[in-house]
């Protein structure tokens, strides 16, 4: 089955600068990568997605780049503010419209915004 | 407002016993997951249900049991074999069970005493 990593498990930053979050995952079948953001005592809320037919996405400050050949996606935060603090999931699916049984998650980085 | 609506936030229990977490969705979707999440780890998938009277095990499915009687609810019973029950569980669903996204529930902090 598929298997994805994530890296860093914690990230702190100054507010203000950039934050990057790496998955990996293992399955060349899959199709489909969203992010979670989750704050505390909340259930994840999806932020970001890419399909394997792109390769790079944005959504205002928040953007992730996907490279199928290396099995490698990101997620990238710029002018990080203290909202953003919260433990971010990245996730990958063999199915390319995001169906939430075929997804398999990383365990989280935590990413705390310093004022 | 339409949502997904998990209760209680906070359950306590007593070892041994069976306690079935709540999970009611106004979003009209056909598809809802059972997740379970601990301290450091990703969310790992329990249960699934693509359609009423129909659902499928996770990869944990173990020591759970659900039920799909109605569209809008999808309970989910942690029993006396599940041997680490306390938990983070959250409850999901999509319009469809591949194609949309997931929503999810605000979840069910369970601990066992």
């Amino acid at each position: 089955g598929e298997n994805v990593e994530q890296h860093p498990s914690t990230l702190s930053v100054q507010e203000g600068d950039s934050a990057v979050i790496k998955c990996t995952y293992s399955d060349s079948a899959s199709n489909y990568f969203p992010w979670y953001k989750q704050e505390l005592g909340k259930g994840p809320q999806l932020i970001i997605d890419i399909r394997s037919n792109v390769g790079e996405k944005k959504d205002q400050r928040i953007a992730v780049t996907l490279n199928k050949t290396a099995k490698h996606f990101s997620l990238h935060i710029t002018e990080t503010q203290p909202e953003d603090s919260a433990v971010y999931f990245c996730a990958a699916s063999p199915y390319s419209g995001g169906g939430a049984d075929g997804l398999t998650f990383g365990k989280g980085t935590h990413l705390i915004i310093q004022p | 407002d339409g949502g997904i609506t998990q209760s209680p936030k906070y359950l306590f229990r007593k070892e041994g016993q069976n306690v079935t977490l709540s999970c009611e969705q106004n979003l009209n979707h056909d598809a809802m997951y059972w997740y379970r999440q601990d301290p450091g780890q990703g969310l790992r998938l329990i249960y699934y249900s693509q359609i009423v009277n129909d659902f499928q095990k996770g990869d944990i499915a173990e020591g759970y049991s659900v039920s799909r009687e109605k569209k809008e609810s999808f309970p989910l019973t942690v029993t006396s074999a599940q041997k680490n029950p306390t938990a983070f569980y959250l409850c999901a669903s999509s319009m469809f069970a591949q194609n949309t996204e997931a929503f999810f529930g605000q979840g069910t902090r369970l601990t066992v005493v």
